[in-house]
C-alpha cells in the first residue's frame, strides 16, 4: 500500500510557541491531504481538507488562523499549531490520497504542550 | 457525525474468525463501505472498502447485505496483532472524501 510519513513522530512544546508538523507521501502524489486530531479514548476529528496549491477547507470550530495548513507540493502538506497551549495537547494525524484512490494515513504526531 | 453503528467491543480467540458487523442503514447509492483499523498509538491502517459485492484480500473479507443496509468485516484467521480499533465508514469515493470516524469497535484477540 501506498506510504505516508510524518515528522516529528513526538514534540514537547512551550506553550506560546509555533510548532509544524509535516506530512509527506512518499511513493505517491498526494492530490488531496486531510488533517485529523485525536484526544486520548476519542475517535479521530478531520481538522481541514487540502488540496496542493489550494487553500485549506478547515472543519466547523477549526481555527484557520491557529492551525496553519500549507500543501504547496504534490508530496507535501505542513500544518502549524500557532501559540499552543496546554489544550492543543493531542496527537495529529495526516492521511493523503491520490485521485479517487483510498486514503492512507500517516503514522501520528504526539504533541505535548507544557 | 458518523453514518455507522458499530459495537463498542468484541472479543475473538487467536486463530478463529473475526466477524465485526456495521449497520449503515442511510447509505446513499454513491457511498462505498471502507474499514480501517487503528492499533494503539498509530495511525489508521486502510483494510478493504466495497460499494456492493462482497470483496476479498490479503487482510480481509467483507460481505455487504444485498440492500447495502449493513456488512461484516471479516478476519479469518485472527492473531494477537490484529487487536486493535477498527472503524466501518461510508463516504463517496470521489470528491473530497471526507472520512466520518466513528467510535468504532474495539477487537481484542485472546490467546
Amino acid at each position: 500500500g501506498a506510504v505516508v510519513s510524518q515528522h516529528p513522530s513526538r514534540v514537547i512544546c512551550k506553550s506560546g510557541t509555533s510548532v509544524k508538523i509535516e506530512c509527506r507521501s512518499l511513493d505517491f502524489q498526494a492530490t488531496t491531504m486531510f488533517w485529523y486530531r485525536q484526544f486520548p479514548k476519542q475517535s479521530l476529528m478531520l481538522m481541514a481538507t487540502s488540496n496542493e496549491g489550494s487553500k485549506a477547507t478547515y472543519e466547523q470550530g477549526v481555527e484557520k488562523d491557529k492551525f496553519l495548513i500549507n500543501h504547496a507540493s504534490l508530496t507535501l502538506s505542513t500544518l502549524t499549531v500557532t501559540s499552543a497551549h496546554p489544550e492543543d495537547s493531542s496527537f495529529y494525524i495526516c492521511s493523503a490520497k491520490e485521485g479517487g484512490y483510498e486514503q492512507y494515513f500517516g503514522p501520528g504526531t504526539r504533541l505535548t504542550v507544557t | 457525525d458518523a453514518k455507522t453503528t458499530q459495537p463498542p467491543s468484541m472479543d475473538c480467540a487467536e486463530g478463529r474468525a473475526a466477524n465485526l458487523p456495521c449497520n449503515h442503514s442511510t447509505i446513499s447509492g454513491n457511498e462505498y463501505v471502507y474499514w480501517y483499523r487503528q492499533i494503539h498509538s498509530q495511525g489508521p491502517q486502510y483494510i478493504i472498502h466495497g460499494l456492493k459485492n462482497n470483496e476479498t484480500n490479503e487482510m480481509a473479507s467483507l460481505i455487504i447485505t444485498e440492500d447495502r443496509k449493513s456488512s461484516t468485516l471479516i478476519l479469518p484467521h485472527a492473531t494477537l496483532r490484529d487487536t486493535a480499533v477498527y472503524y466501518c465508514i461510508v463516504s463517496a469515493r470521489q470528491g473530497a472524501q471526507k472520512l466520518v470516524f466513528g467510535q468504532g469497535t474495539r477487537l481484542t484477540i485472546n490467546p
